[in-house]
Order: structure tokens, then sequence, then C-alpha cells
């Protein structure tokens, strides 16, 4: 059970460029998050998903886009970055939603120059 | 607006002496607390949760108190030890209204010195 996988665990892109950021789970979960972590501050989150198909905004969700094609798999995608999205960027995924125990990826440091 | 603040940004204690952290929240729909733990370069990982209906939870060294008419909840962790070195991070949530957002203070970073 490898739990939350994220790829990559570190990047660095240019003012305008692209990139999605992957994220998998295998343990079954409905619910899934990403996150991203500024330094000194604590979690914003940003797109959620209840189920495969299903998606919804967080509290800081401009510049991002995301999808659910499976229960699996829920790829956070970057268009046009911008320096203010230079962070640390978790996926989480949890059974029951809500206050349930989530389980984190091990993060992504993300820099654009 | 912080619904959720852990006012300190860090605190240093010495091995074996009692970590006090601290957690106040402002949303009064608030009933469930959790907090998670957090070593450089990982993913937090769950420690301990509350529910309103209690005041107290214990789980080995760690105990997490809950004053819902003060809406400030504290971890303690005794003895504290030094791989408890770590950020905790509070994090609250609404069980009733439907949301399926845990809302995150922004961490404290606990240094336990041998």
């Amino acid at each position: 059970n490898a739990g939350v996988t994220q790829t990559p665990k570190f990047r660095i892109l240019k003012i305008g460029q692209s990139m999605t950021l992957q994220c998998t789970q295998d343990m079954n979960h409905n619910y899934m998050y990403w996150y991203r972590q500024d330094p000194g501050m604590g979690l914003k989150l940003i797109y959620y998903s209840v189920g495969a198909g299903i998606t919804d905004k967080g509290e800081v969700p401009n510049g991002y886009n995301v999808s659910r094609s499976t229960t699996e798999d829920f790829p956070l995608r970057l268009e046009l970055a911008a320096p203010s999205q230079t962070s640390v960027y978790f996926c989480a995924s949890t059974l029951a939603g809500g206050g349930d125990t989530q389980y984190f990826g091990p993060g992504t440091r993300l820099t654009v120059l | 607006d912080q619904q959720v603040k852990q006012n300190s940004p860090s605190l240093s204690v010495q091995e074996g002496r009692i970590s006090i952290l601290n957690c106040d929240y402002t949303n009064s729909m608030f009933d469930y607390f959790l907090w998670y733990k957090k070593y450089p370069a990982e993913g937090p990982t769950f420690l301990i949760s509350i529910s309103s209906i209690k005041d107290k939870n214990e789980d080995g060294r760690f105990t997490v108190f809950l004053n819902k008419s003060a809406k400030h909840l504290s971890l303690h962790i005794v003895p504290s030890q030094p791989g408890d070195s770590a950020v905790y991070f509070c994090a609250a949530y609404p069980t009733q209204g439907g949301s399926e957002k845990l809302v995150f203070g922004k961490g404290t970073k606990l240094t336990v010195n041998p």
C-alpha cells in the first residue's frame, strides 16, 4: 500500500510555462484534495473532489485546473505559471470526507522564476 | 480572515518536559478538531482529534483539550522527545452544513532539545 504518491518531487518553471502535478492514491478513497503551503503559512485548499467526475473549488483556485477521471488519480494543472505559484503542493485523500483523517502525499516543491 | 489561529509560530522545550501547543478558532460552527504533524520534506500526518462533545482526548503521550466556550484547544505532549520536533497544524471542521473542507491554522514549529 503506497498511500498517496505525488510526482514530481521538485520542479522549476519559467513564467508562462504550464505543467501538471500528478497525484495517485491506492486506498480507494472517494475524496481527494490539493493544498498549497507557502512559507510560514498553513495549508490552503486549491481544489477538491468528492468522487470520480466531480470537482469543486477551494479557497485559492485561480490559476489552476483539476480533473478526476478515475478514483485513483487527481492531477493538478498549472496554466501560465506565475511567481505567486511558487509553493509546496500537497495532495491528500480521505475515505469519507470532511473531518475524516486525511492522508497526505510527500509534496511537490515548485519554483516559478 | 483566519478562522483557525495558531498564534505561536514556534516553541522550544527541553526533552522530558511538557509541550503545550495552542489553537484558537472563531467559527462557532466548527465542532470537530484535528492535529496534524509535519516533518520537513514530508506531508502532514494525522496525530489526534477531538469532537466537541468531549473536552479531552488522550492517545499515549498526546492529549488534546477543548474549551468550547473560549473557542480554544490545546495539544499537550508529555514527556516531550526530540523526535517530536516538527510543525504541528491545528485543523477544524463543521460536521453540520455539508462542508467538505478542513480549515488549517498556520502551524507551530516545535523544537525539543535533548
